[in-house]
């Protein structure tokens, strides 16, 4: 199966300050990679689909990139709202799986 | 906006079985593939079991094969997953989630998920 490896497992930051999330593919998964954000005793919420594209109503602050093995989040000028924990998942090959998540905490 | 209703969780013992179900409504529900992720309590997430949009195609986690089964009725909108001989194990928040397209395995709604605690 593809291990998905995210680093930082957690990031301290302000709001207003920039967030860069990595995850790490143990093999290429193409282009086949979405990030989830999920809040405490929420669902989780798709944000960025086959890499770099923002799924509906996901504010132009969440932008993703990478290809292969190795892709980022970022998000730009962090909002209250926006501290959360992040996790990115393949579907290029099965099991789909998850990483095991980033907490943005303030 | 797409609703997905969970249900059928709760307690139960060890080597006993349940059957979840997860009511879709406001999309066309046989167009879209459909999937369980769990998450047991303080941990990630972890995929379960995904369904084609017509049925055809059905793949598990390692970790569940030979004892959960992911179904759907298409003609009432319905996911399920039947889930045999549980385990401690497989204590966690229940979600079923919708594929962005007929076979496309970005999950692009949510339920609320449902609790399955597996306890003597």
């Amino acid at each position: 199966e593809i291990v998905l490896t995210q680093s930082p497992a957690t990031v301290s930051l302000s709001p207003g300050e920039r967030a860069t999330l990595s995850c790490r593919a143990s093999l290429s998964v193409a282009n086949y990679l979405a990030w989830y954000q999920q809040k405490p005793g929420q669902a989780p919420r798709l944000l960025i689909y086959e890499v770099s594209n923002r799924a509906t109503g996901i504010p132009d602050r969440f932008s993703g990139s990478g290809s292969g093995t190795d892709f980022t989040l970022t998000i730009n000028s962090l909002e209250p709202e926006d501290f959360a924990v992040y996790y990115c998942q393949q579907r290029s090959l099965w099991p789909l799986t998850f990483g095991g998540g980033t907490k943005v905490e303030i | 906006e797409v609703q997905l209703l969970e249900s059928g969780g709760g307690l139960i013992q060890p080597g006993k079985s349940l059957r979840l179900a997860c009511a879709a409504s406001r999309f066309t529900f046989s167009n879209f593939a459909m999937t369980w992720v769990r998450q047991a309590p303080g941990k990630g997430l972890e995929w379960v079991a995904a369904i084609s949009g017509n049925v055809n195609n059905t793949n598990y986690a390692d970790s569940v094969k030979g004892r959960f089964t992911i179904s759907r009725d298409n003609s009432k909108n319905i996911l399920f997953l039947q889930m045999n001989s549980l385990r401690a194990e497989d204590t966690a928040t229940y979600y079923c989630a919708k594929g962005r397209a007929y076979s496309v395995y970005d999950l692009d709604s949510w339920g609320q998920g449902t609790l399955v605690t597996v306890s003597s």
